[in-house]
């Protein structure tokens, strides 16, 4: 696609529920990052992926949060049991990792805008 | 802990206004630093990345400037329109494709 995309755009589900967020990057981009963002902040980093492998999980705020990209294009975040303060915007990024001239510029999708109530 | 914070929160201004948004960051070993345009319900648009080896890149009516010592960056716009309101964000990264830091923004109107 020409842009990376996320879905669903916007999801209300009721505290306890699992919720599953899906991004899928530009195509043949190697690094893909999820951030979560609240309303008046910056975006926050909570993880990110080189390929298939997740390189770095420090920012999932607990185990209820966890992610893959099983073949290194598509990657899910799922959230068990949420609970309100799960609700917030989660951002998708990728970037494209270039050996020569690595700009690892990150091309942001619209986001999912979670509501836990 | 690498922090980034924006100055102003937010700025109102004139149209036709030249305007400078400020970023700062604390840790002056980054790798790259990007500006992001950020619509109300749409996503982060890159406007420009600058590599820790440049000290400035233009896009436009855009100029963002880079001193890596002092962990500042400014975003330059030139001739203000009510199209530029948006919130501007600022993010560093610390090397090659590792995730970025963001600021909280700073929130721009351009009054017609």
């Amino acid at each position: 696609g020409a842009g990376v995309s996320q879905s669903p755009r916007y999801k209300v589900t009721k505290r306890g529920q699992d919720v599953a967020l899906r991004c899928d990057p530009i195509s043949g981009h190697v690094s893909l990052y999820w951030y979560r963002q609240a309303l008046g902040q910056g975006p926050e980093f909570l993880t990110y992926f080189n390929y298939e492998a997740q390189q770095d999980k420090s920012g999932l705020p607990n185990d209820r949060f966890s992610a893959e990209r099983p073949e290194g294009s598509i990657s899910t975040l799922t959230i068990q049991r949420t609970e309100q303060r799960d609700s917030a915007m989660y951002r998708c990024a990728s970037s494209l990792e270039a050996g020569d001239s690595p700009k690892y510029e990150q091309f942001f999708g619209p986001g999912t805008r979670l509501t836990v109530l | 802990k690498q922090e980034v914070t924006q100055i102003p929160a937010a700025l109102s201004v004139p149209e036709g206004e030249n305007l400078v948004l400020n970023c700062s960051f604390t840790d002056s070993a980054i790798y790259n630093l990007q500006w992001f345009r950020q619509d109300p319900g749409k996503g982060l648009t890159s406007l420009l990345l600058i590599q820790s080896s440049q000290r400035e890149q233009t896009s436009g009516r855009l100029n963002a400037s880079l001193d890596k010592s002092s962990g500042r960056s400014t975003l330059y716009i030139a001739a203000s329109q009510p199209g530029d309101s948006a919130t501007y964000l600022c993010a560093v990264g610390g090397s090659g494709n590792t995730p970025l830091v963001f600021g909280k923004g700073t929130r721009l109107s351009v009054i017609a």
